[in-house]
């Protein structure tokens, strides 16, 4: 069964500290990886786009790793900002399937 | 250059009933794809169309229906709405394949009473 499980479910950290979210999943065969921020009440909007062949990609403070072999990716928040509270959603696309995880809720505190 | 456009914004339906949304692509967008978000079930998808042609199809009864004009707009329809339809409505659009950027609507919160 094509699946996209991430980790944690929510999440809090201080402004300024750093943090990771998990993505790992079962899709296949895998066409492409995708991570998404939505703000409440607003669509999702593209941070990172991998395929196959990638292994990292930057998209200013955001960092997204991914690991084909072991079926798993990476966002990584450098520095964070309050702006950065949001639900980070990754998005895994086989040939005409697309699995969307259920998202880590960030809250970034002064 | 206007964002992907999605109306109504909120929309209140009563069981049984029927409802049609709309979403204005990015200008030059071919590809309109349409996706249903609950609280429990998170974001699935629905449908996608390529001009004017259904080009993907999850797996959601066929009470959910969807079209695309010429121009590359889009309206999704869902007849005989149950109570579980309740959920935020979003459409997105890209270039031409959707290996592409989507670029997401604010979406359209249906609620059915």
């Amino acid at each position: 069964k094509n699946q996209v499980e991430q980790s944690p479910q929510s999440l809090i950290i201080l402004e300024g500290k750093n943090c990771t979210l998990q993505c790992n999943y079962t899709v296949s065969p895998f066409s492409n990886l995708r991570w998404y921020k939505q703000d409440t009440g607003r669509g999702p909007v593209s941070l990172t786009i991998m395929t196959f062949s990638e292994n990292t990609k930057s998209n200013g403070r955001y960092t997204a790793t991914l690991d084909a072999d072991t079926k798993q990716s990476s966002l990584h928040i450098t520095a964070s900002q309050l702006s950065d509270s949001a639900s980070y959603i990754c998005v895994v696309s086989a040939d005409n399937d697309m699995r969307f995880g259920a998202g880590t809720r960030l809250t970034v505190k002064p | 250059k206007a964002g992907v456009t999605q109306t109504p914004r909120y929309l209140i339906k009563t069981r049984g009933q029927q409802v049609t949304l709309s979403c204005s692509p990015i200008s030059g967008h071919r590809s309109v794809s349409w996706y249903q978000q609950t609280p429990g079930q998170g974001l699935q998808f629905l449908f996608e169309y390529f001009s004017e042609t259904q080009r993907n199809k999850g797996n959601f009864p066929g009470r959910f229906s969807g079209r695309q004009f010429s121009n590359s707009r889009s309206e999704m329809n869902v007849s005989t709405l149950e109570l579980g339809d309740s959920a935020l409505y979003l459409c997105a659009s890209c270039g031409s394949h959707t290996d592409e950027k989507l670029f997401f609507g604010s979406g359209t919160q249906l609620s059915v009473l």
